[in-house]
């Protein structure tokens, strides 16, 4: 069981550069949300979606995009990366649409924007 | 804004003891779960309780919800030295697909 993949590990971005913060779950879960978590902040919610093709904002949405056009994966994209972003990313799935069943983590994606 | 704030912040106790943290917050909820994150790794669920309950155990954890005064606390009975982590609630809402976290308290356990 692989439950919530996420790519890359670690990753370090130059000021303005993109990329794309990859996110599998092979648990044919509905729900799979993007958060972020600084020291002293907790998570907070960048995006999330409830099934294929539908896609909503969350708390700090400004400076990220999201797609989900299987059930499996929900890519995160930093379009011009800011040293605001450098923060760990998490991914997380639950099965259904209604939040009444618990989110599976992935291990995150620690980012360092210079 | 986050919804849920946990208090302490930070807390160590001795093994064997037995730790409580306690979790605010602001609006009205549907759900209410815990979660604990190890050092470096993602959070992992622990408990669900849901607003029209107010007690629930899972072995060593006991969780109450009192929506009156919108809180709940978390309590771990005979703590062990695996239990040191950071424990983080969240709430969700009616209608609302989003859930929220708390700010989180770090819990050490001295062996």
């Amino acid at each position: 069981n692989a439950g919530v993949t996420q790519t890359p590990k670690f990753q370090v971005l130059k000021t303005g550069q993109s990329m794309t913060l990859q996110c599998a779950q092979d648990m044919n879960h509905e729900y799979m949300s993007w958060y972020r978590q600084d020291p002293g902040m907790g998570l907070r919610l960048i995006h999330y979606s409830v099934g294929a093709g539908i896609t909503d904002q969350g708390e700090v949405p400004n400076g990220y995009n999201v797609s989900r056009s299987t059930t499996e994966d929900f890519p995160l994209r930093l379009l011009s990366a800011a040293p605001s972003q450098t923060s760990v990313y998490f991914c997380a799935s639950s099965y259904g649409q209604l939040l009444n069943s618990p989110l599976h983590f992935g291990n995150g994606t620690r980012l360092t924007v210079t | 804004s986050q919804q849920g704030e946990e208090d302490p912040q930070a807390l160590s106790i001795q093994e064997g003891e037995n730790a409580t943290m306690n979790c605010s917050y602001k609006t009205s909820i549907n759900n209410l779960q815990w979660y604990r994150q190890n050092s470096g790794r993602g959070l992992v669920h622990l408990i669900l309780i849901r607003s029209n309950e107010r007690e629930k155990h899972s072995g060593r954890l006991r969780v109450t919800l009192d929506t009156s005064k919108k809180s709940s606390s978390l309590l771990i009975t005979a703590s062990r030295a695996a239990d040191t982590a950071s424990y983080f609630c969240a709430t969700d809402s009616f209608g609302n697909e989003k859930l929220t976290f708390g700010t989180g308290t770090r819990l050490t356990i001295i062996p």
